[in-house]
């Protein structure tokens, strides 16, 4: 079935980086954009960026510029974000979500990617 | 780029109708017909409910609905039910390829 299917929880210390990957399955990887929503515990989603997994094309939120990369290996239907720097206030889940090509909203989401950053 | 503002919470009795409001500006609600709403119990992903400012996914009950005035969107709930509680965010298209998400409301179902 159509899915995405995120790596596991991560704990990092402070200063260092995170790469979490997203496996979609069951429709065309290369159709559809990725993009990247993170939730600190508590908190509301906080869009990120995204990545066009066709050309490797990528937008960021102006927040994450110079701290985020997203990129994409089409020959195993993933998408990945990295992102350095890590401060405490990163410790969030962090979801990929797929938008329809001639829509504007985010039309399935992975499960979340919980990742903790802690001395 | 500032998150678009909604009410902490809302609550109605079930059968009820509840609405939520997301206020923006012009560089994102105001300025497109491109306005989300998502539903996201504890511990669950966020889902789809409206999008388009009023149209409906496939599946999604015909009781949620929405609009759009000026900067400000609203989702409407009719007929609550107990599922129905749950977080709620809205989401804008904000010009160059970009979103903002709304500040969330809780949802309560007395």
């Amino acid at each position: 079935q159509v899915q995405l299917v995120q790596s596991g929880a991560e704990v990092k210390k402070p200063g260092a980086s995170v790469k979490v990957s997203c496996k979609a399955s069951g429709y065309s990887f290369t159709g559809y954009y990725m993009h990247w929503v993170r939730q600190a515990p508590g908190q509301g989603l906080e869009w990120m960026g995204w990545i066009n997994p066709n050309s490797g094309g990528t937008n960021y939120a102006q927040k994450f510029q110079g701290r985020v990369t997203m990129t994409r290996d089409t020959s195993i239907s993933t998408a990945y974000m990295e992102l350095s720097r890590l401060r405490s206030d990163d410790t969030a889940v962090y979801y990929c979500a797929i938008r329809p090509a001639t829509y504007w909203y985010f039309d399935l989401w992975g499960r979340g990617t919980l990742v903790t950053v802690s001395s | 780029q500032s998150a678009l503002t909604q009410p902490r919470s809302v609550s109605g009795s079930p059968g009820q109708s509840v609405t939520i409001s997301c206020t923006g500006t012009s560089s994102d609600v105001g300025g497109y017909n491109y306005v989300s709403w998502y539903q996201q119990h504890p511990g669950k992903a966020p889902k789809v409910r409206i999008y388009d400012v009023s149209k409906r996914p496939s599946g999604v009950p015909d009781r949620f609905s929405g609009s759009k005035s000026g900067n400000t969107a609203s989702l409407t709930i009719s007929g609550l039910q107990a599922e129905d509680e749950a977080d709620y965010y809205c989401c804008s298209y904000a010009g160059s390829y970009t979103f903002v998400f709304g500040t969330g409301t809780k949802v309560t179902v007395l």
